[in-house]
């Protein structure tokens, strides 16, 4: 079955430092891969899409890596501030526009000051 | 990125009531809705995905007479859960989606069924 594999386990970073985040999945051939950040009680807001042909993506102190043949994407978050603190969730989709995302259970950051 | 509101934000019913939750997509037209849920500590599941006009197609497992799925105009949908019970206590979060990739999701609706 199709599975997505984020550490569900909290991850404490030091301010300043960079946090990377994992995500793994299985039996799932994406079109594209998403990152998004939620609060508690919040929904997701979405933070970088990356495309299947694309290696590395970047946004401000975000960067995201997508390694099809590892099926595995990286979230980099550098420079990282205590406002970073969220639960990240990477999300999958096979394409078409018609599908909705499958979503992993999120990894917990915690950026200690 | 694009406005998207929910209402209530949260809801507390009694069994066997039903509860209606808004959706819209404030900035732009939205010609999918999606609807998801999220039980504590646990991913987001896809629900239904409905197209404006259109029957919503529910995922395996989602009862679609329980979870009525109304997306009339290109900037409002409805979910209403029928007759709830304490498990359908969840947080149910919809995402419209226009001609973007990205998609983006409202705030989510926390509902509480006593």
């Amino acid at each position: 079955s199709q599975k997505i594999e984020q550490n569900s386990e909290a991850l404490n970073i030091q301010e300043g430092k960079t946090a990377t985040l994992t995500c793994n999945y299985t039996n799932y051939s994406p079109a594209y891969l998403q990152w998004y950040r939620q609060d508690p009680g919040r929904g997701p807001v979405f933070l970088l899409l990356i495309r299947e042909n694309e290696k590395e993506k970047r946004k401000e102190r975000l960067k995201v890596t997508f390694d099809t043949t590892l099926k595995q994407s990286l979230f980099h978050i550098t420079a990282s501030q205590p406002a970073d603190s969220a639960t990240y969730l990477c999300a999958l989709e096979a394409g078409g526009g018609a599908d909705g995302l499958t979503f992993g259970k999120g990894t917990h950051l915690i950026i200690q000051p | 990125g694009a406005v998207v509101s929910q209402h209530p934000s949260w809801v507390i019913c009694k069994s066997g009531t039903s509860v209606k939750i808004e959706c819209r997509s404030l900035d732009f037209q939205a010609t999918t809705m999606f609807w998801y849920r999220q039980f504590p500590k646990q991913s987001l599941m896809l629900m239904a995905t409905s197209n404006e006009g259109s029957k919503a197609t529910y995922e395996q497992g989602v009862e679609k007479d329980k979870f009525l799925i109304n997306h009339a105009s290109l900037t409002l949908s409805t979910l209403t859960v029928t007759s709830a019970h304490p498990e359908d206590s969840s947080f149910y979060i919809c995402s419209p989606r226009g001609g973007k990739v990205e998609q983006f999701f409202g705030p989510g609706t926390r509902l509480t069924v006593l």
